[in-house]
């Protein structure tokens, strides 16, 4: 089946460093894969998604390539601020085999420091 | 604004009494879906909906029911519910389930004594 497994966190640094959470999948077919943003006490929201390999997606200065021959979709911003300071989630959507369930990651917290 | 609304937002019972949390979007999206989410866990799917009157199981459905009687409307069902289902639920809609991004609402914390 499919699956997505997400560097485990918290991740803590500092205003303006560098941020890389790692997420890498397994699927069946050729997935569309997203990038999730949960802040306290709210639900998720799309950050931002590929649909195809090599694509690459962004906003609010968050990136990801997807990368089928690593079947990766890591999740990468130049300088992070306190308000970045949310959980993260990797997720795919695959309708191979006439599956209609997307797959999440367990999440990743990050924790941004003044 | 297009959004995606539960209800309640938090609500405490006992073991076997009967609940429902709603779930309403107005984004005429086809696509509708529960998740619980739990510490450690992520997010695991219960119930979806593809479109009026038709459903089915998601990865968790087992001590939940869902309808979907209208496109807007995809109630959550706990007949008997169990400590076990102490957990924030999330309802979720997409334009359609073929690798569409979901809209989520705000959550349900359900507490089962």
């Amino acid at each position: 089946g499919n699956s997505v497994t997400q560097m485990e966190g918290p991740v803590t640094l500092s205003e303006e460093a560098f941020l890389t959470i790692n997420c890498t999948y397994t699927a069946t077919g050729y997935p569309s894969l997203f990038w999730y943003v949960q802040y306290p006490g709210e639900g998720l929201q799309l950050l931002l998604k590929a649909t195809k390999a090599d694509d690459k997606g962004s906003n609010k200065g968050f990136e990801a390539t997807y990368r089928k021959e690593t079947t990766s979709f890591h999740l990468e911003k130049g300088s992070v601020q306190v308000s970045d300071s949310a959980v993260y989630f990797c997720a795919l959507s695959d309708q191979a085999g006439g599956s209609y369930i997307p797959t999440f990651g367990r999440g990743t917290s990050l924790i941004v420091h003044p | 604004e297009a959004q995606v609304t539960q209800n309640p937002r938090y609500l405490i019972t006992v073991t076997g009494k009967k609940l429902t949390v709603t779930c309403s979007q107005n984004m005429n999206h086809e696509y509708m879906s529960w998740y619980r989410q739990d510490p450690g866990l992520g997010l695991r799917q219960i119930y979806y909906s593809m479109n009026v009157e038709v459903t089915d199981k998601g990865d968790v459905p087992e001590g939940y029911k869902v309808s979907r009687k209208e496109k807007r409307n995809f109630p959550l069902i706990l007949e008997s519910p169990s400590p076990n289902q102490t957990s924030l639920y999330f309802c979720a809609s997409s334009l359609s389930g073929n690798n569409q991004p979901q809209h989520f609402g705000d959550g349900t914390r359900l507490s089962i004594l």
